[in-house]
């Protein structure tokens, strides 16, 4: 089975500044990859995924993810962090199957 | 499109009784799929179906009963329910089975079981 770990469960940045969070993953096969983002109750909204091609994705609202397999990462940044980024981010991991696997989730809060 | 809809938002229930949970999506996916979602634990996956007929359990099926018998709707049953399943109810479908398309999810069910 597929799994993701998600390293950092709450990170916090001033507004402006770079935001990084990281997404690791075991796959016996090349993955696919996903970001979703959940504001406070609500459900998951894609931010941006990875299938094939270009390694370097981007999604909404700014963040975009570069899929490294050397590593088995596909972190996601942003640049600028906004205050209407805080949110739960969830990294999960497909493959050929028919299920996701999700990590466990970072807690983003921006500071003003 | 509506998108993914599941009712009801919030639901209290008392040890030992039983209700179901509605979903629904309207985008002729053929895959759906029901979450839960508990603090620190991200997301665990209860039971999915990969068309009208076919269902398969998931990581912690225990407790849930699924049934589908259209395309559009997916609801799941609690049987007897249990303090252990408060939780927060996820739905999702996706088009198709392969594993490069995303799933989209409903606005999720807030259940507590006292």
């Amino acid at each position: 089975a597929q799994s993701v770990t998600q390293l950092g469960s709450h990170v916090s940045v001033s507004e402006g500044a770079l935001v990084l969070l990281r997404c690791n993953y075991s796959s016996s096969v090349p993955p696919y990859l996903f970001w979703y983002v959940q504001y406070p109750n609500q459900g998951l909204q894609l931010l941006l995924k990875y299938t094939t091609g270009a390694t370097l994705v981007k999604g909404i609202n700014g963040f975009e993810a570069e899929f490294k397999k050397s590593e088995t990462s596909f972190h996601l940044t942003k640049p600028s962090a906004h205050m209407s980024d805080a949110a739960e981010y969830f990294c999960a991991v497909s493959d050929y199957g028919n299920q996701f696997y999700f990590g466990t989730g970072t807690s983003l809060t921006v500071i003003p | 499109n509506a998108g993914v809809t599941q009712t009801p938002k919030f639901q209290v229930l008392k040890t030992g009784q039983s209700m179901t949970l509605q979903c629904a999506q309207d985008m002729n996916h053929e895959y759906m799929s029901w979450y839960r979602q508990d603090p620190g634990m991200g997301l665990r996956l209860i039971h999915y179906s990969v068309g009208a007929g076919i269902t398969d359990q998931g990581e912690v099926p225990n407790g849930y009963n699924v049934s589908r018998s259209t395309t559009e709707d997916f609801p799941l049953r609690l049987l007897s329910a249990a303090p252990s399943q408060t939780s927060v109810y996820f739905c999702a479908s996706r088009y198709g089975q392969g594993g490069y398309n995303e799933q989209f999810f409903g606005p999720g069910t807030r259940l507590t079981v006292l």
